[in-house]
């Protein structure tokens, strides 16, 4: 299995001010025949289901504000939010579709400071 | 509108059978994966396993693999995730999920979970 670990566990951040969250796997995500990363980013708040931000490592998903942005490439990948709101407290998880079984990271707790 | 329902709250002791439900709508069920991940009280995502209703194709997490059964009834689009006989340790709320797809030069490439159910929170207490 693909192991998936973010970076840091939590993270609290002014309201305004930028949030980085890492994401590093034990394996290349790279599908080189389409030139694809295979990963993508979660947003889950409080008694909700996870929400899809970012596939294809920096592809947003229809509808999500612009100031969630998804790099990186090979192994290491960042999810940025560029100016933190109050709605944008959740937990942030990474995760690989490269193969299966399409592992997650453990998940970054972000929080206003 | 694009979306699964999962079948409701679950109470059981252990050793109880149970099978929970997704049931998709407003696309062409038979030709997506759609996957069951469990997330355990106060802890993260794991992925279990997906399937292809079109054929039952069924792809599962080794550390899921006999612990429950993927199953898809394509008549009434419709997934399930069961148990023959439950643990405390299943305790856990269990979503289902839509893998995305595209069409990329002629060819249809899987993406991450795009559609989510709304989760069934199962229970195993004695």
């Amino acid at each position: 299995d693909i192991v998936m670990t973010q970076s840091p566990d939590s993270l609290a951040v002014s309201l305004g001010e930028r949030a980085t969250i890492n994401c590093k796997s034990s394996q290349s995500v790279l599908y080189i025949s389409n030139n694809e990363h295979y990963l993508a980013w979660y947003q889950q708040k409080p008694g909700q289901p996870p929400k899809l931000l970012i596939h294809w490592a920096s592809t947003r998903e229809f509808g999500v504000p612009d100031r969630f942005s998804g790099s990186g490439s090979g192994t290491d990948f960042t999810l940025t939010i560029s100016s933190l709101q109050a709605e944008d407290v959740a937990v942030y998880y990474c995760q690989q579709y490269y193969s299966t079984p399409g592992t997650f990271g453990q998940g970054t707790k972000v929080e206003i400071k | 509108e694009v979306q699964l329902v999962q079948s409701g709250a679950e109470v059981k002791k252990p050793g109880e059978s149970l099978k929970i439900s997704c049931k998709g709508s407003g696309y062409r069920f038979i030709n997506y994966w759609i996957g069951w991940v469990r997330q355990m009280p106060g802890k993260g995502l794991e992925w279990m396993g997906i399937i292809y209703p079109g054929d039952s194709d069924t792809k599962y997490s080794p550390s899921f693999q006999g612990q429950a059964t993927i199953s898809a009834d394509k008549s009434i689009s419709t997934a399930y995730l069961q148990w023959s006989s439950l643990k405390a340790s299943d305790t856990a709320i269990y979503y289902c999920a839509r893998v995305d797809q595209s069409m990329v030069q002629g060819a249809i490439i899987q993406g991450a979970f795009n559609i989510w159910g709304q989760g069934t929170m199962v229970t195993v207490s004695s």
